[in-house]
């Protein structure tokens, strides 16, 4: 299996354009996560999914932050208008199991992004 | 939510010597995970532990769970220069009926050749 696999790695982008991350799952894993890294703020959870149904996205910062999985092997994650304090590494995760406790997560290599 | 604390933040060690990393728990642990992460990369799955008193090993890599503390330790043996990296420690947590997996803000390992 090629594991998590997200696009682009890398992202430069002006501040107020719109910036669009994707992440295809391991097949078969039914729960995704997008977490947010940053030097400051440490590994942060921003939304889960669940058989495709956002279950919690309590950790997505603000509206301009909406996350998407209209299938079970794609997601994306899409920031608009973007501000340079969005600029961190965006890392997407799958694992297996009804509700995801007790099973590993796998994550992607991130989208590392920067707004100037 | 759920809440760990790491320590310590930063550890530069010799090769060949032993280290200890901490994760302490806010709430009940009902799953712990150890993660490895090389800068610029994503995370690694190392180790996960339910059960409380659980130890498990991989190679010279140690996790034990302390359920009662909420704490769980990895215990690196004759730490060698492929060892460093950031090790983060995450935890399944209940948000309703949402899981909530969420990560300690990590240990920095650097291991002097």
């Amino acid at each position: 299996d090629a594991g998590v696999i997200q696009s682009p790695r890398h992202e430069v982008t002006e501040m107020g354009q719109e910036v669009t991350l994707r992440c295809k799952p391991i097949s078969g894993h039914n729960s995704l996560f997008w977490y947010r890294q940053t030097m400051m703020r440490g590994l942060e959870l921003l939304i889960y999914f669940n058989n495709n149904v956002p279950i919690d996205d309590s950790g997505m910062p603000e509206d301009r932050f909406s996350a998407k999985m209209p299938n079970a092997s794609f997601s994306t994650l899409k920031i608009q208008p973007s501000e340079p304090r969005d600029s961190a590494v965006y890392f997407c995760a799958s694992s297996l199991g009804t509700g995801g406790f007790g099973t590993e997560a796998f994550f992607g290599q991130g989208t590392r992004l920067t707004v100037v | 939510s759920q809440e760990l604390e790491q320590s310590p933040q930063s550890l530069i060690v010799q090769e060949g010597k032993n280290l200890t990393i901490n994760c302490t728990s806010s709430k009940t642990l009902y799953g712990l995970y150890w993660y490895k992460q090389k800068y610029g990369e994503g995370l690694i799955f190392l180790m996960m532990l339910q059960k409380g008193g659980e130890e498990k090993s991989h190679e010279k890599i140690t996790a034990k769970l302390d359920e009662k503390k909420q704490q769980s330790s990895l215990h690196i043996t004759a730490s060698q220069p492929s060892h460093a990296g950031i090790y983060l420690c995450g935890a399944d947590g209940y948000s309703g009926s949402a899981r909530q997996l969420t990560f300690g803000s990590g240990t920095q390992l650097t291991v002097l050749p």
